[in-house]
């Protein structure tokens, strides 16, 4: 199992691009997440997934939004990237919400 | 909203001393999880405590869930580069605490 994926591993975007950061788990989980975490600092919670079909929002979700077509794949993307959105972004997955969270490796992105 | 409170932020200690951080809540859960992040890495479970008073031991690192089930705390014994990181709990749901930033120096 490659558990969860993410791509890019890195990403500079100029303001006011946008892009979709990618993730996907293979472990049939029904919730994930996605992550954010400047430097030096926790994890700030974007959006989650319950399972296919289903979205809420976290702490900090403006600026992004995301979508759960499959159970395996759960895309953020990024409107008119800002400055503010550089930032190390996290994917993770659980079997449900008390369980263990699996995270990705990460993408590293940069605005300027 | 539940809050988890972590202390201290930043913790920097010579290798060989032992420390303890907290994790503290107005809230009961039924269970809080560890969790350590490496540098450049995703966060990895550490262990999970469900049972009020429960104690856990992981090689040099012991977890304790306070009776109440509104904090545990994480002591580690004879500290270890290899144990700087960024240590986080999380909530029977959804929250992450803010962490708590450890280096431990050789």
């Amino acid at each position: 199992n490659a558990g969860v994926t993410q791509t890019p591993k890195f990403r500079i975007l100029k303001i006011g691009q946008s892009m979709t950061l990618q993730c996907t788990q293979d472990m049939n989980h029904n919730y994930m997440y996605w992550y954010r975490q400047d430097p030096g600092m926790g994890l700030k919670l974007i959006y989650y997934s319950v399972g296919a079909g289903i979205t809420d929002k976290g702490e900090v979700p403006n600026g992004y939004n995301v979508s759960r077509s499959t159970t395996e794949d759960f895309p953020l993307r990024l409107e008119l990237a800002a400055p503010s959105q550089t930032s190390v972004y996290f994917c993770a997955s659980s079997y449900g919400v008390n369980y263990e969270q699996y995270f990705g490796p990460g993408t590293r992105l940069t605005v300027t | 909203t539940q809050l988890l409170e972590q202390s201290p932020q930043f913790l920097s200690i010579q290798e060989g001393e032992n420390l303890t951080v907290y994790c503290n809540s107005s809230s009961v859960f039924s269970s809080l999880q560890w969790y350590r992040q490496e540098p450049g890495e995703g966060p990895v479970l550490l262990v999970t405590v469900v049972t009020g008073g429960e104690v856990k031991k992981l090689k040099r690192l012991t977890f304790q869930f306070g009776d109440a089930r509104k904090d545990s705390s994480l002591h580690i014994t004879a500290a270890q580069p290899g144990d700087t990181g960024l240590y986080l709990c999380k909530d029977d749901k959804i929250i992450f605490g803010k962490g708590t930033r450890l280096h431990i120096l050789p």
